[in-house]
């Protein structure tokens, strides 16, 4: 799998935008890119996913570049729930997914 | 979404005694499964594939008769940690793909061994 690289934390102000970045600059032509996102003593909880165009969910949107060397996952209006760890994943065909350190976004109120 | 349930959701157990996880896909079919394990304060190893009806796929460095895997029907998979000591005790996390290539998680089992 390609590597990812996301900044270790980042804060949020409750209402506001969040803006996850995600470098993935090896990535491949088949290799979809996942967002994943793990509150406290929970399982991953599935956010979105896409290869090659921008997509959008009742959750987020996931902004790819036109090179696929980076990506940016976007929280419209971060609440105090959305505080955890975010993980940025590539994948190729057999669907193993390889987690990385991810970021903690912590929103405040 | 499509769900993914384990149980038990919390396991203590004594050292050299055996523990069975299940991980059920309940609203689709799974032909693969993924199992995890994460220790505190870090990410998701992955530690194994399941397949429906064959041998499970053991990544490198995870001992196939410590952790035996079944997966005998399209919706259940099983994860028996055999002699558990101290060291097993983590949190142990199933996944199943949809046919849509959304992967979802289980809730998570964490397993302490006394």
């Amino acid at each position: 799998d390609a590597k990812t690289t996301q900044p270790t934390s980042m804060d949020c102000a409750e209402g506001r935008a969040a803006n996850l970045p995600c470098n993935h600059s090896t990535i491949s032509g088949n290799e979809y890119v996942y967002w994943y996102r793990q509150i406290h003593s929970q399982g991953p909880q599935y956010i979105i996913h896409g290869l090659k165009n921008n997509e959008t969910n009742e959750m987020a949107s996931l902004i790819i570049t036109e090179d696929r060397k980076s990506s940016t996952l976007i929280l419209p209006h971060a609440t105090l729930r959305d505080t955890a760890v975010y993980y940025c994943i590539v994948r190729v065909d057999d669907y193993k997914l390889s987690f990385g350190a991810g970021t903690t976004v912590t929103v405040r109120a | 979404g499509a769900v993914v349930s384990q149980h038990p959701s919390w396991v203590i157990c004594k050292s050299g005694t055996s523990v069975k996880i299940e991980c059920r896909s309940l609203d689709f079919q799974a032909t693969t499964m993924f199992w995890y394990r994460q220790f505190p304060k870090q990410s998701l190893m992955l530690m194994a594939t399941s397949n429906e009806g064959s041998k499970a796929t053991y990544e490198q460095g995870v001992e196939k008769d410590k952790f035996l895997i079944n997966h005998a029907s399209l919706t259940l998979s099983t994860l028996t940690v055999t002699s558990a000591h101290p060291e097993d005790s983590s949190f142990y996390i199933c996944s199943a793909m949809t046919g849509f290539e959304e992967l979802f998680f289980g809730e998570g089992s964490r397993l302490t061994v006394l």
